[in-house]
């Protein structure tokens, strides 16, 4: 089992281009999410999804949108990329959503908007 | 207002001693509690957990201690080893997140040999 995948690895986009970043997983997980981290702010929760065709804001959601169209497949895009969201992104996923809830992580996207 | 706080960014110890990282949060309807391993270029592996109902959970190496009443835990690793040299953050779920997890700012810890 390959876990969590990401794609892809690095990416360095000019302001204002847009793109879409690719999450898998092949645990037949439920629950998806996406998360950036930036230096000394920890992990941070954009959006995440509930199972196939839901999605739902979290704690970052702006200027982000995602899509749930497969169960093992969570897409992050960005429609007009920002300096500000220069970032690594992390897509996680879990069984479930219950308060017991280990979350499996991707590698990591790291993303520079120029 | 940070939930989960981890208020110390680093920590250093000598290898076979042990580390202590703690962790406070403010809201008291939390019911598990997570700790996240991170090396660099890499993603977060889960470490340990534990639920509100106990004060104690050990694995290996690796135990933490959950103090409700002072909204405080601390993860400790004995013996520290160098190959424990990284970020570990602390997280917390319940209280209304809807499951989801509340992530602290995390510790690097450096275990030197």
């Amino acid at each position: 089992n390959a876990g969590v995948t990401q794609t892809p690895k690095f990416r360095v986009l000019k302001t204002g281009q847009s793109m879409t970043l690719l999450c898998a997983q092949d645990m037949n997980h439920e629950y998806m999410y996406w998360y950036r981290q930036d230096p000394g702010m920890g992990l941070r929760l954009i959006h995440y999804s509930v199972g196939e065709g839901t999605t739902a804001k979290g704690e970052v959601p702006d200027g982000y949108n995602v899509s749930r169209l497969k169960k093992q497949n969570f897409l992050l895009g960005l429609e007009s990329a920002a300096p500000s969201q220069t970032s690594v992104y992390f897509c996680a996923s879990s069984r479930q959503g219950s308060s017991y809830n280990e979350q499996f992580f991707g590698p990591g996207t790291r993303l520079t908007v120029l | 207002d940070q939930q989960v706080k981890q208020n110390s960014p680093s920590l250093s110890v000598q290898e076979g001693r042990i580390s202590i990282l703690n962790c406070d949060y403010t809201n008291s309807m939390f019911d598990y509690f997570l700790w996240y391993k991170k090396y660099p270029a890499e993603g977060p592996t889960f470490l340990i957990s534990i639920s509100s109902i106990k004060d104690k959970n050990e694995d290996g190496r690796f135990t933490v201690f959950l103090n409700k009443s002072a909204k405080h835990l601390s993860l400790h690793i004995v013996p520290s080893q160098p190959g424990d040299s990284a970020v570990y953050f602390c997280a917390a779920s319940g209280g209304g997140s809807q499951g989801n997890l509340i992530f602290g700012k995390g510790t690097k810890l450096s275990v030197k040999p």
